[in-house]
């Protein structure tokens, strides 16, 4: 079966540290898809990145990189000089077949 | 203003007594899903559909029923609540399932709690 693991159910940083959040997947298929998707306090919940299995490419945007790694099976998600506003809980989720697969979320705390 | 719009945003009901969940998208999107959040549980797909009249079963289909009549329009119907489904519900839309690499558009959510 496929799956998402996000080993770390909380992380409490000190602003301005640097923090990753591991994303580690099982699949079979040769063609998947990888998201990141963010949980602010208000609950709604907002894309990030997307990335496909054959672009092992690494993403920075602003504060935020991941590193997609195939050869480990893992989709990690960095932010750089964290800040008060990225407390939120973060999902990874990959896709199978025409499903989501979700992992169980990262709550990041961004202490001032 | 593109959006995914569910309602109601909060229901307080009893086992048994049928409930919908609407859930509307202005965008044209072609794929639609509905998403249960339990804590510890993370995110977990409960019905999907590809396109109007084509549904199909995600990880925990179990007491739900949809239907897709509409492309804009993909309610959650729960025939006989129980309170194991009292739970934070998401629906989402998408241009295409997230094979073809497409994002989720997220509703803002609706909290049932099943007495």
């Amino acid at each position: 079966a496929q799956k998402v693991t996000q080993a770390q159910t909380e992380i409490s940083v000190v602003e301005k540290e640097d923090v990753t959040l591991d994303c580690v997947y099982e699949t079979r298929d040769t063609t998947y898809y990888l998201f990141w998707y963010k949980q602010p306090p208000s609950g709604e919940l907002v894309f990030l990145i997307r990335r496909n299995s054959f672009d092992e490419q690494n993403e920075i945007s602003g504060r935020y990189s991941w590193n997609f790694q195939k050869s480990t099976s893992s989709f990690n998600f960095t932010i750089t000089a964290s800040q008060v506003v990225d407390s939120a809980v973060y999902f990874c989720a990959l896709s199978e077949g025409d499903k989501i697969i979700f992992g169980k979320g990262t709550r990041l705390h961004i202490l001032p | 203003e593109a959006q995914v719009t569910q309602n109601p945003r909060y229901l307080i009901t009893v086992t048994g007594k049928k409930l919908t969940v609407t859930c509307s998208q202005n965008m044209n999107h072609e794929y639609m899903s509905w998403y249960r959040q339990d804590p510890g549980l993370g995110l977990r797909q409960i019905y999907y559909s590809m396109n109007v009249e084509v549904t199909d079963k995600g990880d925990v289909p179990e007491g739900y029923k949809v239907s897709r009549k509409e492309k804009r329009n993909f309610p959650l119907i729960l025939e006989s609540p129980s309170p194991n489904q009292t739970s934070l519900y998401f629906c989402a839309s998408s241009l295409g399932p997230p094979s073809r690499d497409q994002p989720q558009h997220f509703g803002d959510g609706t909290r049932l709690s099943i007495l």
